[in-house]
């Protein structure tokens, strides 16, 4: 089976840098995702990471190493609006689904 | 363009009912998907239609079944409602299947099974 782990919680400051992190244990990777879901609310993607290292999109970035199935999301200047669950997610060859993570709750706080 | 979009938005069953869910995918888009997010818990994958096709199927009971109809649009049934079955219902779809790129979810369905 594939294992996928993330922290449960977090707990950051209005416009300060926090970096969220997911290991995962997988058979035949095939990529990474890192979704966004408010509340209630529809996951909606942030990004995709195939190859190691880090993609740069705006004030958030992710990074990949393969070797170590290792994953983090790093949020830069932290908007109260950014507090939501962050769900991280693994593809694999030969099949057509993702696997996820139990999220990560992060709340900015004033 | 509309989304993808899941009616109904919130459901109340008795344990032991059916329940049938919808999915309308995206325009153009060919594959649908369905998954199952407990509270405080992520998605887990039910099923993945492709062409009308089942193309996989999660770890799930037979209870749930799913079908994808010629326009592209799904429905999930789930028979015999449970109250383990209470959750909120995520359809994605998505052009082509096997990558999980450019998959986009829908808003979902809570279910509440009482």
């Amino acid at each position: 089976g594939q294992n996928i782990d993330q922290p449960t919680e977090m707990t950051a400051t209005e416009g300060a840098i926090v970096q969220i992190n997911c290991t995962y244990q997988t058979s035949g990777f095939n990529g990474l995702f890192w979704y966004q879901q408010h509340a209630g609310e529809a996951p909606t993607f942030l990004s995709y990471n195939v190859l190691d290292g880090l993609e740069e999109k705006g004030r958030f970035s992710s990074f990949l190493s393969r070797s170590k199935g290792y994953s983090y999301l790093l949020l830069k200047e932290l908007q109260m609006k950014d507090s939501a669950s962050y769900l991280c997610a693994v593809i694999i060859k030969g099949a057509n689904n993702l696997f996820f993570g139990t999220g990560t709750r992060l709340t900015v706080i004033p | 363009d509309a989304g993808v979009t899941q009616s109904p938005t919130h459901l109340i069953k008795t344990r032991g009912q059916q329940v049938t869910l919808r999915c309308s995918p995206i325009s153009g888009h060919k594959s649908v998907s369905w998954y199952q997010q407990v509270l405080g818990q992520g998605p887990q994958f039910i099923f993945q239609y492709y062409e009308k096709e089942e193309r996989g199927r999660g770890n799930f009971p037979d209870r749930f079944s799913a079908r994808q109809f010629p326009n592209y649009s799904s429905e999930l049934n789930v028979n015999a409602l449970l109250l383990g079955d209470s959750a909120l219902y995520l359809c994605a779809s998505s052009f082509q299947t096997g990558t999980g790129y450019g998959y986009t979810f829908g808003s979902g369905t809570r279910l509440t099974v009482v």
